[in-house]
Formats: structure tokens, sequence, C-alpha cells
């Protein structure tokens, strides 16, 4: 067990280019979800999977953002046309769902800087 | 939107004292979580407390939880200076399986 890994750690990209996250969860899991967390914030959450189904995406996850995670195995976020609003920390957690959320484990995160 | 919101936003405390942080939140919930981030790193889980549980240990670690206020504590006994981070609480409401987070403390421990 390695633990949930994103790649990468940290991009610095220009306003308007396009950029992807990757996140390897836990491989036992079945649950994984991406947050947004901004400076002095708690993480927000954008999207989560069950298997390869994206079962819900919140109001923050606007249309140049889009998630996958085909054959339910790693995930990833792409974010088009970055805008400098969308500079944050990007997490990934996974877990495994029985009944009710259990305990999330996060990646160390994949921070964006958009100039 | 985040629905818990923890109290105080900073504490500064001496190694070797208490620190006591408290969480409200709005709805009803299955359980709550605490987690714990050091500066610029993943949240890493500390805790969960389930909707029918008061209390719950771990190690120096103390939750109480109280369904009718609303409102949950962590308490973190003989601080150390490692304990430095940031800490959050987490609502699991059951409804759609994700959790919430408040927007976290500040714990500095001085050594």
């Amino acid at each position: 067990d390695t633990g949930v890994s994103q790649d990468p750690r940290h991009k610095i990209t220009k306003r308007g280019q396009n950029v992807t996250f990757r996140c390897d969860p836990i491989s036992e899991h079945n649950r994984l979800y991406w947050y947004r967390q901004t400076l002095g914030q708690g993480p927000e959450f954008l999207t989560y999977f069950q298997n390869e189904a994206q079962l819900e995406k919140s109001r923050l996850l606007s249309d140049r953002f889009s998630a996958e995670r085909p054959k339910g195995s790693f995930s990833t976020l792409e974010i088009q046309r970055t805008e400098q609003g969308d500079s944050a920390m990007y997490l990934c957690a996974s877990s495994f769902v029985g009944a009710g959320t259990g305990e999330l484990f996060f990646g160390e995160g994949s921070r964006l800087t958009v100039l | 939107s985040q629905q818990g919101e923890e109290d105080p936003q900073a504490l500064s405390i001496q190694e070797g004292e208490n620190a006591t942080m408290n969480c409200s939140y709005k709805t009803s919930i299955n359980n709550l979580q605490w987690y714990r981030q050091n500066s610029g790193r993943g949240l890493v889980h500390l805790i969960l407390i389930r909707s029918n549980e008061r209390e719950k240990h771990s190690g120096r670690l103390r939750v109480t939880l109280d369904t009718s206020k609303k409102s949950s504590s962590l308490l973190i006994t003989a601080s150390r200076a490692a304990d430095t981070a940031s800490y959050f609480c987490a609502t699991d409401t059951g409804a759609n399986s994700k959790l919430t987070f408040g927007k976290g403390i500040t714990l500095s421990v001085r050594p």
C-alpha cells in the first residue's frame, strides 16, 4: 500500500493554457474524490467517483473542468483555458465505502499557479 | 458551501498544554471526522465519531459530539511542537456520502 499519489505536485502555467492532474488511489478503494483548497480555507468538494461512475459534481466544477476515472482505477482532472482564479491546491482522496463515508486518505496535492 | 465552522480560527499554546478546538455544523450528520494538515501537505485523518456516539479517544486525542447542539470538540492533551498544524472538522450527512470541511483551525505549539 503506497498511499494516494498525485502528479504533478506543482504546476505553473499561463492563463489560457490547459492543465491535467493525475491521481492514483489506494488500489482496493472504490471511491475517489477531488477537492480544491485555497489559502486559508478548507478543502471544497469538486466531484467524486464510485468505481468508474462519476456520481456527483459540485457547482464549483464549471464546464472548463472535467474529471475522468477510466476503468475505476486512476483519475484525471483537466482544467481547460485556465484562469488566475483556478490557482489552488487540488487534492485527491480515496476511500472504501461500505455503509456511509468513512475515513478519506488524501494525496499530497497538486498545487496550481496560473500566471 | 462549508457546513462545519471551527473555533477558534487560530490557537497558540505552550508545549505540554492541552489544546481544545471546537466545530459547529448546521444539518444532521452520519458522522463527524477530524483531519490534520501540515503546511503544504495533504490531509491526514485523525478520528471519526458517529452520530450515536458521544465521546471517543485515540491516543492523546479526545473528541466529543453533541448532536443536540450540533457541535464537536477535539482535545489534544500534552501538546508537542510537532502538533503544530491546521485542523479541520468534516461532516458526513449521509445524503450523498461526501465530506464537507470547515475552514480549519491553525494550531501553533511553542517549544
